[in-house]
């Protein structure tokens, strides 16, 4: 069975410049989750999705963040205008169904963002 | 609010040694409770889950019981191999919100 896959791996831009991560989940999973990874700390939910529609998007910072999983398999993050505090890793994970805890989330190997 | 607090890392130990990372949370209602593990190069995988106090997850020779007097989900390993080297993230899932802690290292060396 294929995994999460992600690209780009890895992602340089300048500041203020835009950038687009790409998440394909596992087949058959409803459920795409998009989390945000600063060096040093621990993974932050950013959205997620069941099927097409936005389960939840508090965590992430509309101003700046997009996200849209138009036909409900694979999802595009992009944020407009990056800043410094951007630089993270970004890492797309997929559950089988929407039920919190109660299934497994099968994370990808994550985008790495530096933006200087 | 609900959060997760890790013990800090780095670890280092020589193999076949015992293992412990501390794990706290703190929640609303009640959580379901998550090990990942993040070997080098590699993405996060769940190494193991409870989903209710008292329940006892485990896999791999790795253990971790849900205490919810002490709001604590220890990881365990009775002897680590070279293998276990890795970055080891506590989990808490509760509604459809999932917090983890900062990850803790571990370095098992020969």
């Amino acid at each position: 069975e294929a995994g999460v896959a992600q690209s780009p791996r890895y992602k340089i831009i300048e500041k203020r410049q835009s950038v687009a991560f790409w998440c394909n989940p596992i087949s058959g999973h409803a459920t795409l989750y998009w989390y945000q990874q600063i060096l040093g700390q621990g993974p932050k939910l950013l959205i997620q999705f069941q099927n097409n529609g936005v389960v939840d998007d508090s965590q992430l910072p509309k101003d700046r963040f997009s996200a849209e999983r138009l036909k409900g398999v694979d999802s595009t993050l992009k944020i407009q205008p990056a800043k410094l505090e951007d630089s993270a890793v970004y890492l797309c994970a997929s559950s089988l169904r929407l039920a919190g805890p109660r299934y497994t989330q099968y994370f990808g190997p994550g985008t790495r963002l530096t933006v200087l | 609010g609900n959060s997760v607090t890790q013990m800090e890392g780095p670890v280092t130990l020589s193999e076949e040694a015992f293992l412990t990372i501390n794990c706290t949370y703190t929640a609303t209602g009640y959580p379901s409770l998550f090990w990942y593990v993040q070997y080098p190069g590699e993405g996060l995988q769940l190494l193991l889950k409870a989903t209710k106090a008292d329940d006892k997850g485990s896999n791999k020779g790795f253990e971790a019981t849900y205490r919810k007097e002490t709001t604590s989900f220890h990881l365990e390993k009775g002897s680590v191999q070279v293998s276990d080297s890795a970055v080891y993230f506590c989990a808490l899932g509760t509604g459809n919100q999932f917090y983890f802690g900062t990850g803790t290292s571990l370095t098992v060396i020969p």
